[in-house]
């Protein structure tokens, strides 16, 4: 069964400080992994998709890694923004797509 | 461009209450369909799936059931809510083929008191 784990489970940062999101899962057989953001009770926002044969993924201030290897992928966001402050999911895909818990990021003005 | 929409938004149902939960997806033909619930401090939880009109996968075994009837409705259902089954209930859809890429609808709160 896979096991997706992100840590640490809560991030608060000032503005303009980097964010380094990590996201570990056991099972290397993945098609792909996909970042998502949720902001409170709201649905999940699709950040990036990386997959499997991929090692990274770009979208404007987010870049996320992939080592399927190691079973690990790391979103960095850039000069991070009040506006960044959510909580952010992994979820890898087998034959279904399995979920971390997240990290809630918070980004102090 | 594809929409994805979820109703009601939220919902209070007494136990023992019947539920009917609905999604569509537009702009897409042949979705695959997923139902997610997301608990209070948990991650979200695959429940049912769908890859085709009629065609139902579950999950986990558990108060609930699905239904497709169209090619873009899901239905996630109950006869009777237990107090375990409040939460955030989420649909999403994906490509019948290519990345496997899934997109999520807006979600429904239900509180079962």
């Amino acid at each position: 069964k896979q096991e997706v784990t992100q840590i640490p489970a809560a991030l608060s940062v000032p503005e303009g400080e980097n964010l380094v999101l990590n996201c570990s899962f056991t099972d290397s057989a993945i098609y792909n992994l996909q970042w998502f953001r949720q902001d409170p009770g709201k649905g999940l926002t699709s950040l990036l998709l990386i997959q499997s044969s991929q090692r990274e993924q770009t979208s404007g201030r987010l870049n996320a890694s992939l080592d399927k290897s190691s079973g690990r992928s790391t979103l960095y966001i850039a000069a991070s923004q009040p506006g960044d402050s959510a909580t952010y999911l992994c979820a890898v895909t087998d034959y279904k797509l399995s979920f971390g818990a997240g990290t809630t990021v918070t980004v102090r003005a | 461009s594809q929409t994805i929409h979820q109703w009601p938004a939220t919902l209070v149902q007494p136990v023992g209450s019947p539920l009917s939960l609905e999604c569509t997806v537009e702009g897409t033909s042949n979705p695959n369909l997923y139902w997610y619930r997301q608990a209070a401090g948990r991650g979200l939880q695959l429940l049912f799936y769908s890859v085709g009109i009629g065609q139902i996968s579950s999950e986990v075994p558990q108060n609930l059931s699905a239904s497709r009837p169209q090619d873009r409705q899901f239905i996630l259902s109950s006869k009777k809510l237990l107090l375990s089954d409040s939460g955030f209930y989420l649909c999403a859809w994906s490509p019948l083929a290519g990345l496997n890429e899934q997109f999520f609808g807006p979600g429904t709160r239900l509180t079962v008191l």
